[in-house]
């Protein structure tokens, strides 16, 4: 089965200071990794997916398969940045939607 | 577009009831996922349902079912509540399976077993 470890409960850094949250996930296949946020009083939004190779809002991820890590990342953090961030993994192939979720890491960034 | 709504927002209930939430997802898509968020296991997949079928369980009792409706609104049924089923329920609307399409979440169906 499936599995996502977000290792760290809180995060806190300063404003200005660069930022990693880490996702490790544990699957056999070829997977689909997901970062999710959720800010103060507003639903759960998908912050970036892997395959698009993207930024968004100055965070990025790569997916390492070597050691099955998909971290999260920003150089320069901002206090907007605070929220919960889950890191999830959709099992590919079965044409269904199931994601399965970290526990999430709340991020606190420090004025 | 209007987001994926979510009815009720609260719920009470007492142990050994039953309960039904609901879910509309957004115009045009056809998949409905269903997930249970506790503060110990953290959000857990329930099921999914495309296109009236449900095409996907997690690892909950029978006691959680569902269902899905021809203009894609979904329903979610617990039976004989328990009070570890206090939870949030989140739903989560997708056009359809194929990769990489972006699952869109609802506020959420806030449930207390007393």
């Amino acid at each position: 089965a499936q599995r996502v470890t977000q290792p760290e409960k809180l995060l806190s850094v300063f404003k200005g200071a660069p930022v990693e949250l880490k996702c490790n996930y544990s699957y056999s296949g070829s997977p689909e990794l997901f970062w999710y946020v959720q800010y103060s009083r507003q639903r759960l939004q998908l912050l970036l997916r892997h395959i698009s190779r993207e930024s968004i809002k100055g965070f990025t991820a790569d997916l390492n398969k070597g050691e099955t890590s998909f971290h999260l990342k920003k150089p320069f953090a901002q206090e907007e940045d605070s929220a919960m961030y889950y890191c999830a993994l959709r099992v590919s192939g079965a044409g269904s939607y199931q994601l399965t979720f970290g526990k999430g890491t709340k991020l606190s960034v420090i004025p | 577009k209007a987001g994926v709504t979510q009815t009720p927002r609260y719920l009470i209930k007492t142990r050994g009831q039953q309960v039904t939430l609901s879910c509309s997802p957004i115009s045009g898509h056809r998949s409905v996922s269903w997930y249970q968020q506790t503060p110990g296991q953290g959000l857990q997949f329930l099921f999914e349902y495309f296109s009236e079928t449900q095409r996907n369980k997690g690892n909950f009792p029978g006691r959680f079912s569902g269902r899905q409706f021809s203009n894609s609104r979904s329903e979610m049924n617990v039976s004989t509540l328990e009070l570890g089923d206090s939870a949030l329920y989140l739903c989560a609307s997708s056009p359809g399976g194929t990769s990489g399409n972006e699952q869109f979440f609802g506020p959420g169906t806030r449930l207390t077993v007393l």
